[in-house]
């Protein structure tokens, strides 16, 4: 089946700093990919949709100078969290569809990131 | 914004069916039902989707009323593993067309 891998599980940064997240799609290509925020207790929020060699398209209300999307390959999205402050702590998640067989979409395993 | 309603919570004994209803009373013709679960602290995982017809697989059946207003998830067995929270989703099949979640079903399955 689809397998999606998302890198780092876990991520612990100072405030001010950035990180990267790394989503991959590891047996198919997928030229869209999905970034979702979930909040303890919350459902996911979709913050962007990831198009391959195009700019992100990005939820209402998500900051894209913050919350910078690259999707340089068929297989690869990375999600770079800018000058990341407290409130940005949350569990973030990828997700592609592979585009053939009658499999939904797939999602990563999720990463935790606090800022303290 | 979510587009169905779900009851925020069930429980269910272990080896009984559980039926998670979902109310999706505005989806459009082309839209399917998707359903997903997700386990604390991973990330959703697929479990079933349908259009008019009744759905089963290893994991789940799928229910859609004739209308398609309405579906209910069955887990035939349900085992303490079961315990997640499950998301039913109404969205076009079209690659590249996004997943928006609701709130979703807490099913806690009990001994």
């Amino acid at each position: 089946g689809a397998v999606v891998s998302q890198h780092p599980s876990w991520v612990i940064c100072k405030s001010g700093t950035s990180v990267k997240i790394e989503c991959r799609s590891l047996d198919f290509q997928a030229t869209t990919m999905f970034w979702y925020r979930q909040f303890p207790k919350q459902s996911l929020m979709l913050m962007a949709t990831s198009n391959e060699g195009s700019k992100a398209t990005y939820e209402q209300g998500v900051e894209k100078d913050k919350f910078l999307i690259n999707h340089a390959s068929l297989t690869l999205s990375t999600l770079t969290v800018t000058s990341a402050h407290p409130e940005d702590s949350s569990f973030y998640i990828c997700s592609a569809r592979s585009g053939r067989g009658d499999y939904g979409y797939t999602f990563g395993s999720g990463t935790r990131l606090t800022v303290v | 914004d979510a587009k169905t309603t779900q009851p925020p919570s069930m429980d269910c004994a272990e080896g009984r069916a559980a039926n998670l209803p979902c109310n999706h009373s505005t989806i459009s013709g082309n839209e399917y039902v998707y359903w997903y679960r997700q386990i604390h602290s991973q990330g959703p995982q697929y479990i079933i989707h349908g259009l008019k017809n009744n759905e089963t697989n290893e994991m789940a059946s799928l229910i859609i009323t004739e209308d398609r207003k309405s579906s209910t998830l069955i887990l035939p067995h349900a085992t303490l593993r079961d315990t997640a929270v499950y998301y039913c989703i109404s969205a076009y099949m079209e690659y590249g067309n996004k997943l928006v979640f609701g709130a979703g079903t807490i099913l806690r399955v009990k001994s």
